[in-house]
């Protein structure tokens, strides 16, 4: 059973703080590895993807990959209140498809 | 900006029922999936669609599953006999390329089903 493991939270974080959060996965032949914010009741919404091992940032995020640790961060810088959400860690773990393996999401709260 | 639409938003059915769920990705996308999240649990895949034809499927897309492209525009998820388990948020998806190399997989809103 290839798995994708977060910790399901919460995660409290003064507004202006760094967030981290963090994934595991099961499957060392595991190919991409995504970042989602959803929202309550909302549907998943893309923040970032990575394929290679070390730091790809865009903006106030920065995704980190380490495959020999099969380990997969999200850092949010200056956190805002509106980052408030459940961020889901998916991975593909199968080459050649499209099939997403999510984990159950960390939940994040930004304390004003 | 193109977004990914999905109708009903919410659907009440009797167990045994059949239910077909709709959804029209963006349009010049090529590759079309269905994802299910049971209330409190993981986003589930259950299905990728790709030149008119399943291309990966997982357990869960049993007999009772079925996925259809009527036209040009609609990607329909149909469940023949539903069961209480069959419960949960379904969420339609599309991209352009192999969403696994772009990244660029554009969830919609999702239809809610309660079987009752």
């Amino acid at each position: 059973q290839k798995e994708v493991e977060q910790n399901s939270g919460p995660l409290s974080v003064p507004e202006g703080a760094i967030a981290s959060l963090n994934c595991t996965y099961s499957d060392r032949g595991s190919q991409s590895f995504f970042w989602y914010r959803q929202y309550s009741g909302k549907s998943p919404e893309l923040i970032m993807f990575i394929y290679s091992n070390g730091d790809k940032e865009d903006g106030r995020f920065t995704a980190q990959l380490n495959k020999a640790s099969q380990y997969v961060s999200l850092l949010i810088r200056d956190s805002q209140p509106s980052d408030s959400a459940t961020y889901l860690c998916a991975v593909n773990t199968d080459f050649g498809n499209e099939k997403l393996t999510f984990g159950t999401g960390t939940r994040l709260t930004i304390i004003p | 900006e193109p977004e990914v639409t999905q109708t009903p938003s919410h659907q009440v059915t009797q167990m045994g029922q059949e239910v077909i769920l709709r959804c029209v990705p963006i349009s010049n996308h090529l590759y079309f999936y269905w994802y299910r999240q049971i209330l409190g649990q993981k986003v589930e895949f259950l299905v990728s669609f790709y030149n008119n034809e399943i291309s990966e499927k997982s357990e869960i897309f049993d007999d009772q599953f079925s996925v259809e492209r009527p036209d040009g525009s609609n990607f329909t998820l149909k469940i023949r006999s539903t069961k209480l388990e069959d419960s949960a948020m379904y969420f339609c998806a599309s991209s352009a390329g192999l969403a696994t190399n772009t990244g660029e997989l554009f969830f919609g809103e999702g239809s809610r089903l309660t079987v009752l």
